[in-house]
């Protein structure tokens, strides 16, 4: 079974301008996470999806990101525009529906903002 | 609202020693806890969880956790450490059992000596 897939693996940008990440959960897996995780520190959920929809965004930072998942598979988040302070990982992970205990993780999107 | 507390940022090890990783978490009500491990250029793996019942628990790859509500404290243990065990180790602390609204701690880096 292949694991959660994000691209690209790292991004290199300079500061003021748009970039996104893109995230394919595990088959059969409708809810969807987002996390940002500074260097050295844990994970922080931005956005969870049940499906298409995003049932928890409080932590998104709306000025300038934006999430997407159209179809309930494939998942975008943008930053627009980029600053210092997003250069981070982004990681994306995936459950069954209904199994919220357990969460599948993928690499990660290394991204470096100059 | 949770938190999470892990004392060490790094421990170094010898292969074949004994291992503890500390974690102290802060939650008025029962917690519900998780440890990770995040190994270079992969996603965060769940090794264990507690919930309820027994305090000791079992995980994958070896490892096992103790609950200790007296103390606040959740600490991950494994009886010899193998080279492979050099990775970022997190702690995560929840109201629920839903691992999607977990706080996470700020990580312990494993290096083990040959």
């Amino acid at each position: 079974e292949a694991g959660v897939v994000q691209s690209p693996r790292y991004k290199i940008i300079e500061k003021k301008q748009p970039v996104a990440f893109w995230c394919n959960p595990i088959s059969g897996h409708n809810t969807l996470y987002w996390y940002l995780q500074n260097l050295g520190q844990g994970p922080e959920l931005l956005i969870r999806y049940e499906n298409e929809e995003a049932v928890d965004d409080s932590q998104l930072p709306k000025d300038r990101f934006s999430a997407e998942r159209l179809k309930g598979v494939d998942s975008t988040l943008k930053i627009q525009p980029a600053e210092l302070g997003d250069s981070a990982v982004y990681l994306c992970a995936s459950s069954p529906l209904g199994v919220t205990d357990t969460q599948y993780f993928g690499p990660g999107t290394r991204l470096t903002v100059l | 609202a949770q938190s999470v507390t892990q004392p060490d940022i790094h421990i170094t090890v010898s292969e074949g020693a004994s291992l503890e990783l500390r974690c102290n978490y802060s939650y008025g009500a029962t917690p519900y806890l998780f440890w990770y491990v995040q190994s270079p250029g992969q996603g965060l793996q769940l090794l264990l969880k507690y919930f309820s019942g027994d305090t000791l628990v079992q995980g994958i790859k070896g490892f096992e956790a103790e609950f200790k509500r007296s103390q606040s404290s959740f600490n991950l243990r494994k009886p010899s450490v193998h080279w492979s065990d050099a990775a970022e180790y997190f702690c995560a602390v929840g109201a629920t059992t839903n691992a999607g609204k977990s706080t996470f701690g700020d990580g312990t880096t494993l290096t083990v000596k040959p």
